[in-house]
């Protein structure tokens, strides 16, 4: 079965402090991973996923297949960054090839 | 403002009683989900749907029935058999099955 694990519930960080939201994975096969945010009062959307190795407002997610993990990385936090953040897996489970989401990080950026 | 659009954004019901909530997409997506958010759970898939008049359960399916008559619409209803039905449900859908989730806002249902 595939498990996404969240360790974090909250994080919280002062302005310009870097930030690392981790994510560990459990999954068989060769994962496709993603994180998705949530803003206040907008909807759930995605921020990166790992195979297209961008940079999205400055942050970073590597996937590290020998630690099974996808941590999303920023080295500057700002305060718009204030969110709740959610890493999640595509690949095969009992309802087919679905995303599986972790329980999800909130991130608060302080001044 | 296309998108995917969910109503009623509140709900309250009575226990014992049935409640759809409605998920519209202008999008042209194929797929389309249910899921349901609680407080340090994540995301859990209800139900799914692929095309039209086809649906698979998800991993938390029971108590809850979907429909897919077009592709524009899959609504959810919340039977009086869901054990634990106050919670907050999102609408998602996708070009394909494995892409990109597009989010609708959310309707949130309180059982009183």
């Amino acid at each position: 079965a595939q498990r996404v694990t969240q360790p974090e519930k909250l994080l919280s960080v002062f302005k310009g402090a870097p930030v690392e939201l981790k994510c560990n994975y459990s999954y068989s096969g060769s994962p496709e991973l993603f994180w998705y945010v949530q803003y206040s009062r907008q909807r759930l959307q995605l921020l990166l996923r790992h195979i297209s190795r961008e940079s999205i407002k400055g942050f970073t997610a590597d996937l590290n297949k020998g630690e099974t993990s996808f941590h999303l990385k920023k080295p500057f936090a700002q305060e718009e960054d204030s969110a709740m953040y959610y890493c999640a897996l595509s690949g095969l489970n009992n309802a087919g090839n679905m995303l599986t989401f972790g329980g999800g990080t909130r991130l608060m950026v302080k001044p | 403002d296309g998108g995917i659009t969910q109503s009623p954004k509140y709900l309250f019901r009575k226990e014992g009683q049935n409640v759809t909530l409605s998920c519209e997409q202008n999008l042209n997506h194929d797929a389309m989900y249910w899921y349901r958010q609680d407080p340090g759970q994540g995301l859990r898939l209800i139900y799914y749907s692929q095309i039209v008049n086809d649906f698979q359960k998800g991993d938390i399916a029971e108590g809850y029935s979907v429909s897919r008559e077009k592709k524009e619409s899959f609504p959810l209803t919340v039977t009086s058999a869901q054990k634990n039905p106050t919670a907050f449900y999102l609408c998602a859908s996708s070009l394909q099955i494995t892409g990109e989730l597009f989010f609708g806002e959310g309707s949130r249902l309180t059982v009183l």
